[in-house]
């Protein structure tokens, strides 16, 4: 299973909403990411979670809220964002190795438009 | 400061011709990948070349990187319709574990 998966597909949300984006992967992988994407702008790393734990934290607006509950799960958990976060979120995932990094697989996005 | 700059922005081809996009990027490196996204898409990864690497062939892909120049090709030979596309070249650091993405190419096939 070479996937990454992610829910929802798409998502509306108003600024006083709280929702969550997950994404998941059985390809054994313990490194996870998120990223977002603006239209016709490359994918902006936002969290790393190496070994289920935070590695990376690009200096992101407490609003976004990572979890990564377990090696096959990583959560974005949304609370009170502002229409410029409407984006595309995308997650991926990689196998660390000596500290290099590999090639990431990315899923399929989940496209949010906040209101 | 941006890894990794591309050119042309955008590129418009004929099916059958060859398609060339150039990225840039600032520091040293341990490896380059290329990755192509479909429109509003996830990400595929195409090719990863590491540092110590010249040129590598994947199919219709030919990839070269130059160190000195911190400099690396995709050509994609032979265009298809299905290769219209925006395509991105990604870095890290050497010692580094943040990939950081070029701004992208947008490749239009013309059937």
């Amino acid at each position: 299973d070479t996937e990454v998966t992610q829910t929802p597909k798409h998502l509306v949300m108003g600024m006083t909403n709280k929702k969550s984006l997950k994404c998941e992967q059985h390809m054994g992988h313990r490194a996870m990411y998120w990223y977002k994407q603006k239209a016709k702008k490359p994918p902006e790393l936002m969290f790393v979670y190496s070994y289920e734990k935070l590695s990376i934290n690009e200096s992101v607006p407490s609003r976004f809220s990572p979890e990564c509950p377990n090696s096959s799960l990583l959560n974005l958990h949304l609370h009170a964002l502002q229409p410029e976060d409407s984006a595309l979120y995308l997650c991926a995932s990689s196998s660390p190795s000596a500290g290099t990094q590999e090639t990431q697989y990315f899923g399929p996005g989940t496209r949010l438009l906040v209101l | 400061s941006q890894q990794g700059e591309e050119d042309p922005q955008a590129l418009s081809i004929q099916e059958g011709e060859n398609a060339t996009m150039n990225c840039s990027y600032k520091t040293s490196i341990n490896n380059l990948q290329w990755y192509r996204q479909n429109s509003g898409r996830g990400l595929v990864h195409l090719i990863l070349i590491r540092s110590n690497e010249r040129e590598k062939h994947s199919g219709r892909l030919r990839v070269t990187l130059d160190t000195s120049k911190k400099s690396s090709s995709l050509l994609i030979t032979a265009s298809r319709a299905a290769d219209t596309a925006s395509y991105f070249c990604a870095t890290v650091r050497t010692g580094g574990f943040k990939t950081i993405f070029g701004a992208g190419t947008r490749l239009f096939v013309k059937a």
